[in-house]
């Protein structure tokens, strides 16, 4: 199986960076994603780690350690727009490699 | 248009009504899945298809059921609804290597 942890809610200032952090524990490891969710609408892709690293698309930063069972999604400039929930998600490697989701961190941007 | 489009965006039924969520998308994917939302809960798996031959259980399945009618189109059916089957519904599509990439939710409420 797999179990998935990340903060419930966090608060951060509008330009400021912001860290969240995800832990894992899977009997498989085949991947890692970020997602952005708005309040009320779908899910949207930020990024996928399948090695260990940074990898860096514009404000946002995605890092993993296999080894470690950890990630962490870096959000720099903070923008109001940025106040959702991100979701962590584990794919597995097994034969059908399913993407299991953590409950995701609220995230919450004031002035 | 969206790529994976769900129908009906938002329902209101009645206990032991039979209700049917569908899904269609233009992605090409072959890898189709159903998911539910709930506060506090994340999104959890509720069946999964692969190709139009193949269907599996996700991890809440009980009280639903799906049908795979082509490569495009992934249903699914709650034969009796129940209050607790009052959530946020989403389709979502992948393929080997990619996200995964959803619909925009089925918001379904069970009086």
């Amino acid at each position: 199986g797999q179990n998935i942890d990340q903060p419930t809610e966090m608060t951060a200032t509008e330009g400021a960076i912001v860290q969240i952090n995800c832990t894992y524990q899977t009997s498989g490891f085949n991947g890692l994603f970020w997602y952005q969710q708005h309040a009320g609408e779908a899910p949207t892709f930020l990024s996928y780690n399948v090695l260990d690293g940074l990898e860096e698309k514009g404000r946002f930063s995605s890092f993993l350690s296999r080894s470690k069972g950890y990630s962490y999604l870096l959000l720099k400039e903070l923008q109001m727009k940025d106040s959702a929930s991100y979701l962590c998600a584990v794919k597995n490697s097994g034969g059908y490699q399913k993407v299991t989701f953590g409950i995701g961190t609220k995230l919450q941007v004031i002035p | 248009d969206a790529d994976v489009t769900q129908t009906p965006r938002n329902r209101i039924t009645k206990t032991g009504k039979r209700i049917m969520l569908e899904c269609s998308q233009t992605k090409g994917h072959d890898r189709m899945y159903w998911y539910r939302q709930d506060p506090g809960l994340g999104l959890r798996l509720i069946y999964y298809s692969f190709d139009v031959k193949d269907i599996n259980k996700g991890e809440i399945s009980d009280g639903y059921s799906v049908s795979r009618q082509a490569q495009a189109k992934f249903s699914l059916s709650l034969e009796s609804a129940i209050p607790n089957q009052t959530a946020l519904y989403f389709c979502a599509t992948s393929e080997p290597g990619t996200g995964v990439f959803f619909g925009e939710g089925s918001r379904l409420t069970v009086l």
